[in-house]
Protein backbone atom coordinates (compact mmCIF):
# COMPACT_ATOMS: atom_id res chain seq x y z
CA UNK A 1 0.00 0.00 0.00
CA UNK A 2 1.24 3.28 -0.68
CA UNK A 3 -0.57 6.77 0.41
CA UNK A 4 -4.37 5.86 1.60
CA UNK A 5 -6.73 3.64 -0.06
CA UNK A 6 -10.70 3.54 0.43
CA UNK A 7 -13.15 0.38 -0.23
CA UNK A 8 -15.58 0.23 -1.43
CA UNK A 9 -14.77 2.56 -5.28
CA UNK A 10 -18.17 2.59 -5.55
CA UNK A 11 -21.65 0.96 -3.82
CA UNK A 12 -25.44 1.51 -4.53
CA UNK A 13 -27.51 0.73 -1.13
CA UNK A 14 -30.49 0.87 -0.36
CA UNK A 15 -32.13 3.26 2.23
CA UNK A 16 -32.54 2.07 5.91
CA UNK A 17 -29.39 0.02 4.98
CA UNK A 18 -26.20 -0.13 7.38
CA UNK A 19 -22.84 0.92 5.41
CA UNK A 20 -18.98 1.20 6.63
CA UNK A 21 -16.79 3.03 4.27
CA UNK A 22 -13.37 2.05 4.85
CA UNK A 23 -9.92 4.23 4.80
CA UNK A 24 -6.42 2.86 5.46
CA UNK A 25 -3.18 4.86 5.01
CA UNK A 26 -0.23 3.63 5.46
CA UNK A 27 2.15 7.05 6.09
CA UNK A 28 1.71 6.73 9.94
CA UNK A 29 0.02 10.04 9.80
CA UNK A 30 -1.69 11.02 12.86
CA UNK A 31 -4.70 13.06 11.94
CA UNK A 32 -7.40 11.66 9.41
CA UNK A 33 -10.58 13.43 7.88
CA UNK A 34 -14.19 12.56 5.99
CA UNK A 35 -15.32 14.51 3.79
CA UNK A 36 -18.28 14.49 1.22
CA UNK A 37 -18.32 15.90 -2.04
CA UNK A 38 -21.66 17.23 -3.54
CA UNK A 39 -22.22 18.97 -6.95
CA UNK A 40 -21.80 22.67 -7.00
CA UNK A 41 -20.38 22.03 -3.45
CA UNK A 42 -17.36 22.55 -1.32
CA UNK A 43 -15.74 19.37 0.66
CA UNK A 44 -17.27 19.61 3.56
CA UNK A 45 -15.92 17.58 6.60
CA UNK A 46 -18.10 14.88 8.39
CA UNK A 47 -15.91 13.72 11.04
CA UNK A 48 -11.69 14.42 11.66
CA UNK A 49 -9.60 12.72 14.19
CA UNK A 50 -6.39 14.23 15.14
CA UNK A 51 -4.75 11.16 16.78
CA UNK A 52 -5.47 7.47 17.37
CA UNK A 53 -8.59 7.48 20.26
CA UNK A 54 -10.15 10.73 19.61
CA UNK A 55 -12.70 11.90 17.37
CA UNK A 56 -13.95 14.86 16.49
CA UNK A 57 -16.87 15.82 14.73
CA UNK A 58 -16.66 18.31 11.02
CA UNK A 59 -19.75 20.33 9.41
CA UNK A 60 -21.92 17.96 8.67
CA UNK A 61 -21.84 14.96 11.34
CA UNK A 62 -25.68 13.86 11.42
CA UNK A 63 -25.97 10.31 10.47
CA UNK A 64 -22.69 9.27 10.23
CA UNK A 65 -20.17 7.85 12.86
CA UNK A 66 -16.13 7.05 12.90
CA UNK A 67 -13.98 5.30 14.95
CA UNK A 68 -10.23 5.31 15.32
CA UNK A 69 -9.23 2.57 16.89
CA UNK A 70 -5.46 2.44 15.65
CA UNK A 71 -3.14 5.00 13.43
CA UNK A 72 -3.63 3.51 10.48
CA UNK A 73 -7.22 2.86 10.50
CA UNK A 74 -10.44 5.61 10.06
CA UNK A 75 -13.78 3.60 8.83
CA UNK A 76 -17.33 6.08 8.83
CA UNK A 77 -20.58 4.26 9.51
CA UNK A 78 -23.81 5.35 8.19
CA UNK A 79 -26.29 3.54 10.65
CA UNK A 80 -29.21 3.87 8.44
CA UNK A 81 -28.52 5.58 5.29
CA UNK A 82 -31.22 8.12 3.66
CA UNK A 83 -30.98 9.15 0.10
CA UNK A 84 -29.34 12.55 0.97
CA UNK A 85 -26.41 10.85 1.86
CA UNK A 86 -25.58 10.25 -2.13
CA UNK A 87 -22.25 11.27 -2.59
CA UNK A 88 -18.60 10.57 -3.10
CA UNK A 89 -16.53 10.25 -0.29
CA UNK A 90 -13.31 10.93 0.35
CA UNK A 91 -10.91 9.96 3.22
CA UNK A 92 -7.91 12.21 3.82
CA UNK A 93 -4.36 12.21 6.44
CA UNK A 94 -2.29 14.81 6.95
CA UNK A 95 0.92 14.12 9.43
CA UNK A 96 -0.92 16.50 12.47
CA UNK A 97 -3.71 17.93 13.41
CA UNK A 98 -4.21 21.06 14.81
CA UNK A 99 -1.52 22.83 12.92
CA UNK A 100 -0.83 23.47 9.18
CA UNK A 101 -0.32 20.23 7.42
CA UNK A 102 -1.05 19.15 3.57
CA UNK A 103 -3.99 17.00 3.63
CA UNK A 104 -3.49 13.48 1.34
CA UNK A 105 -6.87 11.98 -0.15
CA UNK A 106 -7.61 8.72 -1.24
CA UNK A 107 -9.59 7.65 -4.22
CA UNK A 108 -12.92 8.18 -2.79
CA UNK A 109 -16.00 5.90 -2.66
CA UNK A 110 -18.81 6.58 -4.56
CA UNK A 111 -22.31 6.03 -2.89
CA UNK A 112 -25.67 6.09 -4.36
CA UNK A 113 -28.81 5.65 -1.74
CA UNK A 114 -32.19 4.47 -3.28
CA UNK B 1 -19.13 32.33 9.90
CA UNK B 2 -16.66 31.24 6.95
CA UNK B 3 -17.72 32.05 3.11
CA UNK B 4 -15.69 31.16 -0.14
CA UNK B 5 -16.22 32.02 -3.52
CA UNK B 6 -14.79 31.60 -6.60
CA UNK B 7 -15.85 31.00 -10.25
CA UNK B 8 -17.57 28.17 -11.37
CA UNK B 9 -15.95 28.05 -14.26
CA UNK B 10 -13.00 29.23 -16.71
CA UNK B 11 -12.29 28.24 -20.49
CA UNK B 12 -8.48 29.41 -21.36
CA UNK B 13 -6.39 28.63 -24.35
CA UNK B 14 -3.44 25.54 -24.79
CA UNK B 15 0.06 27.70 -24.35
CA UNK B 16 -1.76 30.78 -22.53
CA UNK B 17 -1.60 32.13 -19.10
CA UNK B 18 -5.09 31.88 -16.69
CA UNK B 19 -5.67 33.48 -13.22
CA UNK B 20 -8.19 32.06 -10.81
CA UNK B 21 -9.63 34.03 -8.16
CA UNK B 22 -10.74 32.75 -4.46
CA UNK B 23 -12.34 35.70 -2.00
CA UNK B 24 -13.20 34.83 1.47
CA UNK B 25 -14.62 35.80 4.36
CA UNK B 26 -13.41 34.21 7.47
CA UNK B 27 -12.91 35.04 11.78
CA UNK B 28 -9.95 32.96 11.88
CA UNK B 29 -7.22 32.48 9.62
CA UNK B 30 -4.25 29.93 9.62
CA UNK B 31 -3.76 29.84 5.81
CA UNK B 32 -5.44 29.26 2.01
CA UNK B 33 -4.48 26.28 0.30
CA UNK B 34 -5.33 25.54 -3.57
CA UNK B 35 -5.91 21.92 -4.68
CA UNK B 36 -6.17 20.30 -8.13
CA UNK B 37 -8.98 17.89 -8.46
CA UNK B 38 -9.34 15.69 -12.27
CA UNK B 39 -12.79 14.39 -13.00
CA UNK B 40 -13.58 11.56 -10.20
CA UNK B 41 -10.01 11.58 -8.99
CA UNK B 42 -9.09 12.96 -5.40
CA UNK B 43 -7.64 16.18 -4.62
CA UNK B 44 -3.66 16.62 -5.18
CA UNK B 45 -1.76 19.90 -2.98
CA UNK B 46 -0.49 22.47 -4.89
CA UNK B 47 0.26 25.70 -2.81
CA UNK B 48 0.08 26.72 0.75
CA UNK B 49 0.13 30.75 1.58
CA UNK B 50 -0.17 32.17 4.73
CA UNK B 51 1.74 35.69 4.61
CA UNK B 52 1.04 37.88 2.15
CA UNK B 53 2.47 37.79 -1.29
CA UNK B 54 3.07 35.43 -3.84
CA UNK B 55 4.26 32.19 -4.05
CA UNK B 56 6.06 30.35 -7.62
CA UNK B 57 6.27 26.78 -7.90
CA UNK B 58 7.18 26.21 -11.45
CA UNK B 59 4.09 27.10 -13.74
CA UNK B 60 2.15 27.35 -10.82
CA UNK B 61 1.66 30.39 -8.62
CA UNK B 62 -0.43 31.33 -5.74
CA UNK B 63 -0.84 34.39 -4.64
CA UNK B 64 -2.47 35.94 -0.82
CA UNK B 65 -3.60 39.25 0.23
CA UNK B 66 -4.90 39.09 3.89
CA UNK B 67 -5.99 42.09 4.74
CA UNK B 68 -8.51 41.98 1.25
CA UNK B 69 -9.69 38.24 1.85
CA UNK B 70 -8.31 37.63 -1.89
CA UNK B 71 -6.09 34.76 -3.10
CA UNK B 72 -5.61 34.07 -6.70
CA UNK B 73 -4.03 30.72 -8.49
CA UNK B 74 -1.94 31.69 -11.60
CA UNK B 75 -1.39 29.26 -14.17
CA UNK B 76 1.31 29.59 -17.20
CA UNK B 77 1.59 28.06 -20.05
CA UNK B 78 -1.57 26.16 -20.15
CA UNK B 79 -1.50 22.37 -20.87
CA UNK B 80 -4.06 20.08 -21.89
CA UNK B 81 -3.84 18.67 -18.84
CA UNK B 82 -4.30 21.03 -16.50
CA UNK B 83 -7.89 21.01 -17.61
CA UNK B 84 -9.33 20.19 -13.90
CA UNK B 85 -10.83 21.61 -10.96
CA UNK B 86 -9.32 23.82 -8.60
CA UNK B 87 -10.77 24.20 -5.37
CA UNK B 88 -9.48 26.59 -2.82
CA UNK B 89 -9.58 25.91 0.76
CA UNK B 90 -8.94 28.13 3.92
CA UNK B 91 -7.48 26.65 7.37
CA UNK B 92 -9.79 28.04 9.99
CA UNK B 93 -8.78 29.08 13.52
CA UNK B 94 -9.36 25.55 14.46
CA UNK B 95 -7.10 23.94 11.96
CA UNK B 96 -9.69 22.77 10.09
CA UNK B 97 -10.00 23.32 6.16
CA UNK B 98 -13.49 24.97 5.15
CA UNK B 99 -13.55 24.61 1.01
CA UNK B 100 -14.73 26.63 -1.48
CA UNK B 101 -16.83 24.47 -4.86
CA UNK B 102 -14.32 24.97 -7.19
CA UNK B 103 -13.88 26.06 -10.09
CA UNK B 104 -13.59 24.18 -13.29
CA UNK B 105 -11.17 25.29 -15.93
CA UNK B 106 -11.28 23.98 -19.35
CA UNK B 107 -8.60 24.20 -22.27
CA UNK B 108 -8.97 24.63 -25.66
CA UNK B 109 -5.65 24.00 -27.77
Amino acid sequence: IAGITQAPTSQILAAGRRMTLRCTQDMRHNAMYWYRQDLGLGLRLIHYSNTAGTTGKGEVPDGYSVSRANTDDFPLTLASAVPSQTSVYFCASSPQGGSYNEQFFGPGTRLTVL
Amino acid sequence: GQNIDQPTEMTATEGAIVQINCTYQTSGFNGLFWYQQHAGEAPTFLSYNVLDGLEEKGRFSSFLSRSKGYSYLLLKELQMKDSASYLCALMDSNYQLIWGAGTKLIIKP
